[in-house]
């Protein structure tokens, strides 16, 4: 059974780096079926927002919005991959989830099958 | 604004069969498939509908999905009290080159 576990800091200050990191159990970050490893985020009383990938090949993919203070790196040693936000504000307050997709490389399909519980990280001085 | 539209809400009383809308363009629900998720209150969302129509094992076959050009919609047949829930839309983007999600669906059963 694939788990997923989110794990860091619940308070990030203004200005600070937030960071993340899921922690893979019952698969592998190098398993190469097509697998796209993700972090997903939701402000409080608002909906999901897709913030990007790591593939299976170690290629990663951002969301445009966020692209430019992003960054997501897998650990294969720790079977983990990991989130940083740069540069955060209030509105970066959300819960962060990590999740398990499947994809073909041109996205025909794309969906995220196994969830984490998310954490919640709230942005303030 | 989300990219893939949804309404806000939508409600049906026990036994019914209620549907929410998914509307987007050619870029995303146009050339790609869409999946849907549930989200319980308080809780993770959870994969519901994967490749259009496909349940993953689990799901009971009283949620079915479908697509036609831009549109996706789901349906809940026989629905009960457990249904009510936030439903969201997804589907790859390739103008964005990413994935989007709708502004999500409330259930509320009456």
């Amino acid at each position: 059974q694939v788990q997923l576990q989110e794990s860091g800091p619940g308070l990030v200050k203004p200005s600070e780096t937030l960071s993340l990191t899921c922690n893979i159990s019952g698969d592998s970050i190098d398993s190469i079926d097509n697998k796209y490893w993700n972090w997903i985020r939701q402000p409080p009383g608002k909906g999901l927002e897709w913030i990007g990938y790591i593939s299976y090949t170690r290629s990663t993919k951002f969301n445009p919005s966020l692209k430019s203070r992003v960054t997501i790196s897998g650990d294969t040693s720790k079977n983990q991959f990991s989130l940083k936000l740069r540069s955060v504000t209030a509105a970066d307050t959300a819960v962060y989830y990590c999740a398990r997709g499947f994809s073909k490389v041109d996205k025909s399909y794309f969906y995220m099958d196994v969830w984490g519980k998310g954490t919640t990280v709230t942005v303030s001085s | 604004q989300s990219v893939l539209t949804q309404p806000p809400s939508v409600s049906g009383t026990p036994g019914q069969r209620v549907t929410i809308s998914c509307s987007g363009n050619s870029a995303n629900i146009g050339s790609k498939t869409v999946s849907w998720y549930q989200q319980l209150p308080g809780a993770a969302p959870k994969l519901l509908i994967y490749t259009d129509n496909q349940r993953p094992s689990g799901v009971p076959d009283r949620f079915s999905a479908s697509k036609s050009g831009t549109s996706a919609s789901l349906a809940i047949s026989g629905l009960q009290s457990e249904d009510e829930s936030d439903y969201y839309c997804a589907a790859w983007d390739d103008s964005l080159n990413g994935q989007v999600f709708g502004g999500g669906t409330k259930l509320t059963v009456l």
